[in-house]
C-alpha cells in the first residue's frame, strides 16, 4: 500500500534554531500533501496544505513565516519551523492524497516529536 | 460547517469483550467518513472507510463500521478486543470535493485490561 515517510522521527533542539521536518512519498505522487499538529491527549489539527508548485494554505492562526513549508516535487514536502521556541514544542505529522479525490483516505507519516529546550 | 464528535474520550474493557466506539457527525453536504488508529508515537493508520453501497463496512484487525444517516452516526465495532488493540481512535470525515482537508473527531482512546 501507499508509504509516507517522515524524518526525523524525533528531534531536540535548543531556542532559537530552525527544524526542518521532511515528508516523502515513497511509492506514490502527491499533489497535496498536509501538515498536522498535535498536541498531547488532542486530535490533529490541520496547520496546512502543501500543493506541489504551488505556496501552500495555511489554517486561520497558524503563522506561514514561522512554520514554511515548500512542496517542490510530487514526492517531497517540507515543514521548517522558524526560529523554534519551548511552544512550538509537539507532534507533527503529514499526510499525503494519492491521486482520485478525497474519497481516497490519506496517508499518514509516523510524526515527528519536536522538542525545543 | 462539518463536524465530528466523539462522545467517549476515554473507553475501558476487558480483554475479549466487545467494543463499541461511538462517532457522530454534522455536515450539510455529503460526505465521506473514515476511521483511523493511531498506536503510540506514530502517526494514524486507516482501519476502514465509507464512501457508498453497503452501510456496513468492515476494515482491517476484525473492526466494522456501520452508517447511519438518520442518526449521522458511524459507531466503530469489534466483537472481541486483544490487548493489541490499545490504541487512539479517530473517527474523520471529508467532503465529496477533490483533495478536501480531513475534519477528525477528539478521538477516543481504547484500553485493554487483561
Amino acid at each position: 500500500g501507499a508509504v509516507v515517510s517522515q524524518h526525523p522521527s524525533w528531534v531536540i533542539c535548543k531556542s532559537g534554531t530552525s527544524v526542518k521536518i521532511e515528508c516523502r512519498s515513497l511509492d506514490f505522487q502527491a499533489t497535496t500533501m498536509f501538515w498536522y499538529r498535535q498536541f498531547p491527549k488532542q486530535s490533529l489539527m490541520l496547520m496546512a496544505t502543501s500543493n506541489e508548485g504551488s505556496k501552500a494554505t495555511y489554517e486561520q492562526g497558524v503563522e506561514k513565516d514561522k512554520f514554511l513549508i515548500n512542496h517542490a516535487s510530487l514526492t517531497l514536502s517540507t515543514l521548517t519551523v522558524t526560529s523554534a521556541h519551548p511552544e512550538d514544542s509537539s507532534f507533527y505529522i503529514c499526510s499525503a492524497h494519492t491521486s482520485g479525490g478525497a474519497n481516497q483516505p490519506q496517508h499518514f507519516g509516523d510524526g515527528t516529536r519536536l522538542s525545543i529546550l | 460547517a462539518q463536524s465530528v464528535t466523539q462522545l467517549d474520550s476515554q473507553v475501558p474493557v476487558f480483554e475479549e469483550a466487545p467494543v463499541e466506539l461511538r462517532c457522530n457527525y454534522s455536515s450539510s453536504v455529503s460526505v465521506y467518513l473514515f476511521w483511523y488508529v493511531q498506536y503510540p508515537n506514530q502517526g494514524l493508520q486507516l482501519l476502514l472507510k465509507y464512501l457508498s453501497g453497503s452501510t456496513l463496512v468492515k476494515g482491517i484487525n476484525g473492526f466494522e463500521a456501520e452508517f447511519n444517516k438518520s442518526q449521522t452516526s458511524f459507531h466503530l465495532r469489534k466483537p472481541s478486543v486483544h490487548i493489541s488493540d490499545t490504541a487512539e481512535y479517530f473517527c474523520a470525515v471529508t467532503l465529496y470535493s477533490s483533495a478536501s482537508k480531513i475534519i477528525f473527531g477528539s478521538g477516543t482512546r481504547l484500553s485493554i485490561r487483561p
